[in-house]
C-alpha cells in the first residue's frame, strides 16, 4: 500500500545533542511537511517542500532544519534539542499542495532528556 | 490572521447514537477549504471529509456529514451511528485557496461508549 512512514515511531535524544528523523513516501506527491504537534496543541507546520522548493515558516526555530534529496524522502533536523522541542513530530505529503488532502504518517514521538 | 477553534476538548457518544463536533474559524478569504481529519490512539491522521467554500451544498461522506455556515464562519462535524472505531481525537482545519498552510484546531477527543 502507498503510505508515507516516519522513523522511528519514538526518538530519545539529550538536550543538546543533534537528532535527525526521517520520512518516506511511496505516493510520489510533490509536496512533504513537516508538522509540531505538542501536547492537547494543534499541529503546528514547521516547514514544507514543494518538490525541491524549500518554504520555511517564519515563526520555526533556527534550531529546526529540513532536507530533501529526492522526492521519496525528507528529513528534520534539529540541531540542539531543547526541552521544549519534545513533541510528536508529523510528516504529510500531499499531490500538489494547496486544498489537496493530506497523507500523514504515524508520527515521531520526540523525548529530549 | 486565520485561527481555527474548536470549543469541545472531549466529547463522547452512546454507541449508535449521533454527535456533532463543532468547529469555527476565522478569515478574511472568500475562497478557501476546510476538513475534518480523525487521529485514532497511536495511528495515523486520516481525512473524514473536506468542505468548499464556494459550494453551498454540505459535504457528506457515509456517517459523516457536515453543517457548513459560511456567513457564521461556521463547520460543525455530525457523526451519525457511532462506531467504536470512531473514537479518536477529531482535528479540524482551514486553507485558503492558493495557500499551503494547513491551520489545524486544537481537537475534540471524541469517546464512544458501548
Amino acid at each position: 500500500d502507498a503510505m508515507v512512514i516516519q522513523n522511528p515511531r519514538y526518538q530519545v535524544t539529550q538536550f543538546g545533542k543533534p537528532v535527525t528523523l526521517s520520512c518516506s513516501q511511496t505516493l510520489n506527491h510533490n509536496v512533504m511537511y513537516w508538522y509540531q504537534q505538542k501536547s492537547s496543541q494543534a499541529p503546528k507546520l514547521l516547514f514544507h517542500y514543494y518538490d525541491k522548493d524549500f518554504n520555511n515558516e517564519a515563526d520555526t526555530p533556527d534550531n529546526f532544519q529540513s532536507r530533501r534529496p529526492n522526492t521519496s524522502f525528507c528529513f528534520l533536523d534539529i540541531r540542539s534539542p531543547g526541552l521544549g522541542d519534545a513533541a510528536m513530530y508529523l510528516c504529510a505529503t500531499s499531490r500538489d499542495g494547496r486544498n489537496s488532502p493530506l497523507h500523514f504518517g504515524n508520527g515521531t514521538r520526540l523525548t529530549v532528556t | 490572521a486565520q485561527t481555527v477553534t474548536q470549543s469541545q476538548p472531549e466529547m463522547s457518544v452512546q454507541e449508535a447514537e449521533t454527535v456533532t463536533l463543532s468547529c469555527t474559524y476565522d478569515t478574511s478569504e472568500s475562497d478557501y477549504y476546510l476538513f475534518w481529519y480523525k487521529q485514532p490512539p497511536s495511528r495515523q491522521m486520516i481525512l473524514v471529509i473536506r468542505q468548499e467554500a464556494y459550494k453551498q451544498q454540505n459535504a457528506t461522506e457515509n456517517r459523516f456529514s457536515v453543517n457548513f455556515q459560511k456567513a457564521a464562519k461556521s463547520f460543525s462535524l455530525k457523526i451519525s451511528d457511532s462506531q467504536l472505531g470512531d473514537a479518536a481525537m477529531y482535528f479540524c482545519a482551514y486553507i485558503a485557496s492558493g495557500a499551503n498552510n494547513l491551520f489545524f484546531g486544537t481537537g475534540t477527543r471524541l469517546t464512544v461508549i458501548p
